[in-house]
Parts: C-alpha cells; sequence; structure tokens
C-alpha cells in the first residue's frame, strides 16, 4: 500500500523557534517521489521541495530545510528561526504512478 | 501572469442543485486534477485528465463528473447525487513526466 503520514496533527512554537514536521511514507516502488507543500490561510497550496528516492542529499533553502532517509522511510522538514508567515498547514506528498497521496497535514502555529 | 485561476472563491447552492466549478490555467499543462479537502484532512484525488478529452476517475469520483474539451479548462460538476458535497475544492495542473503539481486558490463550496 502506499500511504503518507504525518503524525503531528498540530503544533505551536513560538517565533524564532526551530521546528521539525515529520513525514513518515510507504511504498512498494523503487523509484518514487516525496514533496513538501505548505497551505496558508488563503487555501492555496504552494508547492515547496520535491525530492526523487536516489537523491538522499539533504536539501536546505534559506530557512527551510529537508532530511530524507530511505532507511527510516522519513522525509522531515525543519523550519529555522520560525517566524509569524511560516503558520500554515503543511502537507507532505507521495507520488504514485500519475497521481500524489497526500497526508492529512500538520496545522502549524507560529506564536508572536 | 502565468497560473490556474478558480472561480468563484465562494459558492453557495441549494441542496439537490447541480454546480459546475471553473478551473482555468495558461502554463500550457497537459495534466489537471480536482481534489476535494475537508476540515483536517488531506486531499483526496476525484478526476484528473492527461489529455484533452480523456479524464480518469481517481479515489472519490462519485457524484462528480467533469470534461476536458480544452487544454486550458477542466471544469467540474458535482450533482445532486454527491451525498455530502460541502467541502473546499481544489485544482491542479502539472506538466506531464514533471511531478510536481501546482494549485489554484480553490472553491468553498456551501450547500444549504
Amino acid at each position: 500500500a502506499q500511504k503518507v503520514t504525518q503524525a503531528q496533527t498540530e503544533i505551536s512554537v513560538v517565533e524564532k523557534e526551530d521546528v521539525t514536521l515529520d513525514c513518515v511514507y510507504e511504498t512498494r516502488d523503487t523509484t518514487y517521489y516525496l514533496f513538501w507543500y505548505k497551505q496558508p490561510p488563503s487555501g492555496e497550496l504552494v508547492f515547496l521541495i520535491r525530492r526523487n528516492s536516489f537523491d538522499e542529499q539533504n536539501e536546505i533553502s534559506g530557512r527551510y530545510s529537508w532530511n530524507f532517509q530511505k532507511s527510516t522511510s522519513s522525509f522531515n522538514f525543519t523550519i529555522t528561526a520560525s517566524q509569524v508567515v511560516d503558520s500554515a498547514v503543511y502537507f507532505c506528498a507521495l507520488r504514485r504512478d500519475d497521481k500524489i497521496i497526500f497526508g492529512k497535514g500538520t496545522r502549524l502555529h507560529i506564536l508572536p | 501572469d502565468g497560473g490556474i485561476t478558480q472561480s468563484p472563491k465562494y459558492l453557495f447552492r441549494k441542496e439537490g442543485q447541480n454546480v459546475t466549478l471553473s478551473c482555468e490555467q495558461n502554463l500550457n499543462h497537459d495534466a489537471m486534477y480536482w481534489y476535494r479537502q475537508d476540515p483536517g484532512q488531506g486531499l483526496r484525488l476525484i478526476y484528473y485528465s492527461q489529455i484533452v478529452n480523456d479524464f480518469q476517475k481517481g479515489d472519490i469520483a462519485e457524484g462528480y463528473s467533469v470534461s476536458r474539451e480544452k487544454k486550458e479548462s477542466f471544469p467540474l460538476t458535482v450533482t445532486s447525487a454527491q451525498k455530502n458535497p460541502t467541502a473546499f475544492y481544489l485544482c491542479a495542473s502539472s506538466i506531464l513526466d514533471v511531478n510536481e503539481q501546482f494549485f489554484g486558490p480553490g472553491t468553498r463550496l456551501t450547500v444549504l
């Protein structure tokens, strides 16, 4: 079965703290793609990153970083020095054939 | 500006009426998708289309219908057969063989 689990339903941190959002996936495919999307209060999903299964290098983009570990089937997302504008729902997703399977999302509250 | 437009942002209908949600993209993307999002839930795929005049059912197609007469347009009709149509509907598009999808702003449908 192909599945994405985001165990953290909701997280609250104080501004400037670091926060990690967990994502665990299941797939029988040897080649697959993982994604993170951000959904701010406006509702539109914003694409953040794509990672393919052959590339286990961690990636950093400004205050965002992603840790992909095939051995534990995890693709965690860390926000460093969080800001109020980071408040949103974050979705982890897995590509299956020509479709994308989304986790249920983690709602992140950054408190001023 | 290139992008995906969905209109209207908010839509109200009486129970038993069909309603059509519009989705237009000017990104020249081949594939288009419709998702439904309920509170606290991830996105569930309703229908998708990879080419004009062709489309496939997603995981929750019952009570919905689509058409793809033009590459730019993928309207979704919520029929009276859909038992619980009140939800947030998101349209997305992508280039074939490129994995990430890009989303429109969504339409919040409320059936009274």
